[in-house]
C-alpha cells in the first residue's frame, strides 16, 4: 500500500463548479500537507500550505486536513479553465523529503 | 529573478548510451532534489543535496544513476547505459536551506526518451 493515495482521475467539470480534490495517506508522522499544481510541460509549482490540521484559504482555493482521518481535500470555488491541470499533494515527515501522490488531472470545461 | 532551469528540454537516446540531464537551482538556494515522473505517476525522489553535507541517494534506483553538485550550486544527474524503462521525465527542486515544509522550487524539467 502507498503512503499517499491520490485518485488520478481524469476529472472534468463545468466551469464555474466547485472542485473536490482528495489524498488519503497513512502515516500519521506527517505534520506538513501541500498541493502542488502542475500545468503540462510544466514543473509543480506551490499551491497550498497547511502545518498539521485545520483550514487554510486563499482566494478561490481552500485546504483541508483532518488527520485524525488521515485525509486532506482541496476545494477550488467558481472553478475557470485556467485551473485545468494535474493536482499533487505531498506531505513531510519533519524533514526534507516529501512523499507525493500520483497527482490529480482536472479538466475544467468551458 | 531567475528560477531553476534544466537542460535539455528534450532527449532522445538509444538504449546502452549515457545520458547527462542538468539543473540550475535558484541563486543562494542550498538545497537541491532530484526527481522522476513516469506517465500517471507521482514524483519518484531520487536525491538531495544540501551544502556541503553528504548527498541523500536513497532514491537512485540503480548504481546506473549518479549525480553530483559542484561548488553547490549546479547538479548534474547521469544515467548510464540507458534502458527504455529510465524514459520519464526528470524534474529538479531546490529550495532556500531544505528545512522541514519547506516549498520547493521546480524547474520544467528533462523529458527523457530511450529507444
Amino acid at each position: 500500500q502507498k503512503e499517499v493515495e491520490q485518485d488520478p482521475g481524469p476529472l472534468s467539470v463545468p466551469e464555474g463548479a466547485i472542485v473536490s480534490l482528495n489524498c488519503t495517506y497513512s502515516n500519521s508522522a506527517f505534520q506538513y500537507f501541500m498541493w502542488y499544481r502542475q500545468y503540462s510541460r510544466k514543473g509543480p509549482e506551490l499551491l497550498m500550505y497547511t502545518y498539521s490540521s485545520g483550514n487554510k484559504e486563499d482566494g478561490r482555493f481552500t485546504a483541508q486536513v483532518d488527520k485524525s482521518s488521515k485525509y486532506i481535500s482541496l476545494f477550488i470555488r467558481d472553478s475557470q479553465p485556467s485551473d485545468s491541470a494535474t493536482y499533487l499533494c505531498a506531505m513531510d515527515k519533519s524533514n526534507y523529503q516529501l512523499i507525493w501522490g500520483a497527482g490529480t488531472k482536472l479538466i475544467i470545461k468551458p | 529573478g531567475a528560477g531553476v532551469s534544466q537542460s535539455p528540454s528534450n532527449k532522445v537516446t538509444e538504449k546502452g548510451k549515457d545520458v547527462e540531464l542538468r539543473c540550475d537551482p535558484i541563486s543562494g538556494h542550498t538545497a537541491l532534489y532530484w526527481y522522476r515522473q513516469s506517465l500517471g505517476q507521482g514524483l519518484e525522489f531520487l536525491i538531495y543535496f544540501q551544502g556541503n553535507s553528504a548527498p541523500d541517494k536513497s532514491g537512485l534506483p540503480s548504481d546506473r544513476f549518479s549525480a553530483e553538485r559542484t561548488g553547490g550550486s549546479v547538479s548534474t544527474l547521469t544515467i548510464q547505459r540507458t534502458q527504455q524503462e529510465d524514459s520519464a521525465v526528470y524534474l529538479c527542486a531546490s529550495s532556500a536551506s531544505g528545512g522541514a515544509g519547506e516549498t520547493q522550487y521546480f524547474g520544467p524539467g528533462t523529458r527523457l526518451l530511450v529507444l
